[in-house]
């Protein structure tokens, strides 16, 4: 059965940090993972999705890491900014569905 | 602009009530799902549908059902049944089931309070 973990569960940085959220998962037979942002009372919004054979994808200040192999997942924000603020979801899309971890909670203070 | 509308944003239901929540995409996609969150608990699976009159039992899909009638259209009923039907409720699309390539897309979500 597939997991996905994210650690930490919320992080706190000052604005203009560069920084890493992490995701990890335990089956490694997966079609792609995506990463969501999710701001209060609001549903989510993909913002990469790197396919299985892929390593990186990257988006403006975004940048998402996959390595299959020790299943791991990094998303790198830079230069961050307070809109940053909102909870970041990675999920793994295998053979039968798509399995969430249960997110990073971020807050860029200004 | 594409994309997935739900409605209405907020409900409120008493307790024996079934309630109906409803999902249209104008995507054109094909696999379209309900999710429940909760806080602290993620996203879990309620049911999907890879195709028009067809779908299937998720994770926790005891005391709701669903219909896929139509291909932008995915309803979700709440039954009686279910213990704890008060959550957030998302719904989502995607243009493939099983494709290495199309992301999720998800509606705004519908917040159900049952007292």
């Amino acid at each position: 059965k597939q997991e996905v973990t994210q650690i930490p569960a919320a992080l706190s940085v000052p604005e203009g940090e560069n920084l890493v959220l992490n995701c990890s998962f335990t089956d490694s037979a997966i079609y792609n993972l995506q990463w969501f942002r999710q701001d209060p009372g609001k549903g989510l919004t993909s913002l990469l999705l790197i396919q299985s054979s892929q390593r990186e994808q990257t988006s403006g200040r975004l940048n998402a890491s996959l390595d299959k192999s020790s299943g791991r997942s990094t998303l790198y924000i830079a230069a961050s900014q307070p809109g940053d603020s909102a909870t970041y979801l990675c999920a793994v899309q295998g053979a039968q569905k798509l399995v969430f971890g249960q997110g990073t909670r971020l807050t860029i203070n200004p | 602009d594409g994309g997935i509308t739900q409605s209405p944003k907020y409900l409120f239901r008493k307790e024996g009530q079934n309630v109906t929540l409803s999902c249209e995409q104008n995507l054109n996609h094909d696999a379209m799902y309900w999710y429940r969150q909760d806080p602290g608990q993620g996203l879990r699976l309620i049911y999907y549908s890879q195709i028009v009159n067809d779908f299937q039992k998720g994770d926790i899909a005891e005391g709701y059902s669903v219909s896929r009638e139509k291909k932008e259209s995915f309803p979700l009923t709440v039954t009686s049944a279910q213990k704890n039907p008060t959550a957030f409720y998302l719904c989502a699309s995607t243009q493939m089931w099983g494709s290495y390539n199309s992301p999720l897309h998800f509606g705004n979500g519908t917040r159900l309070t049952v007292t």
